[in-house]
């Protein structure tokens, strides 16, 4: 592995069902941080952690659960998925938490609710 | 209003221009973000500043903090640099603000 990756690629998800988005990076970054992308919205913080063990909410946390079991993974949980989570989500990390970090970004999963 | 207002949202440019995006801001800061997401959807982190200016080849960023407000420039602008450009704030914390992106097309 090399960075930051995401899986799946894409998913076609009825409403109701759960669904986790897996993120998985080996730059031993501390920081860790879920995006959605929406057209015309630009991308929104949903989850952060700043290190394995901690985590903490963002701008559109609603409906969605994250756990940092360990320094690698970051995993997004949808407990039960409804159209308007539709989007392309975007994982990320960098070597610290704060804004004054650079981001990496993986390659992004797109989501179908339907 | 959105917090991070981008202009223009699309631009189409001939190969050798001089391109300009504007990126404009409401709150307060501790950094702002320039990214590139490619048309295949990745996104990389092109500059990172609080202060003045970064120039990375034929990339210059600026940013002028009293007037919340910063610009990305392309010198000879190649197709290759066809791309979604993104602006970003960096708030408190983890707390980022993005802008809705600026569509690049250069022409050949």
């Amino acid at each position: 592995i090399a960075g930051i990756t995401q899986a799946p690629t894409s998913q076609i998800l009825a409403a109701g069902r759960r669904m986790t988005l897996r993120c998985t990076q080996d730059m031993r970054h501390n920081a860790m941080y879920w995006y959605r992308q929406d057209l015309g919205l630009g991308l929104r913080l949903i989850h952060y952690s700043n290190t394995a063990g901690t985590t903490g909410k963002g701008e559109v946390p609603d409906g969605y659960s994250v756990s940092r079991a360990n320094t690698d993974d970051f995993p997004l949980t949808l407990a039960s998925a409804v159209p308007s989570q539709t989007s392309v989500y975007f994982c990320a990390s960098s070597k610290t938490g704060g804004s004054y970090n650079e981001q990496f970004f993986g390659p992004g999963t797109r989501l179908t609710v339907l | 209003k959105n917090e991070v207002e981008q202009s223009p949202q699309n631009l189409t440019a001939q190969e050798g221009e001089f391109i300009t995006i504007n990126c404009s801001y409401s709150v307060g800061i501790s950094a702002l973000h320039w990214l590139q997401q490619h048309p295949g959807g990745g996104i990389v982190s092109l500059f990172m500043l609080s202060s003045g200016k970064k120039k990375h080849g034929r990339l210059i960023a600026t940013i002028n903090i009293q007037e919340k407000h910063s610009s990305l420039h392309i010198t000879a602008s190649h197709p290759r640099d066809s791309a979604v450009y993104i602006c970003a704030v960096g708030r408190d914390n983890n707390d980022m603000r993005f802008g809705a992106g600026t569509r690049l097309t250069v022409k050949p």
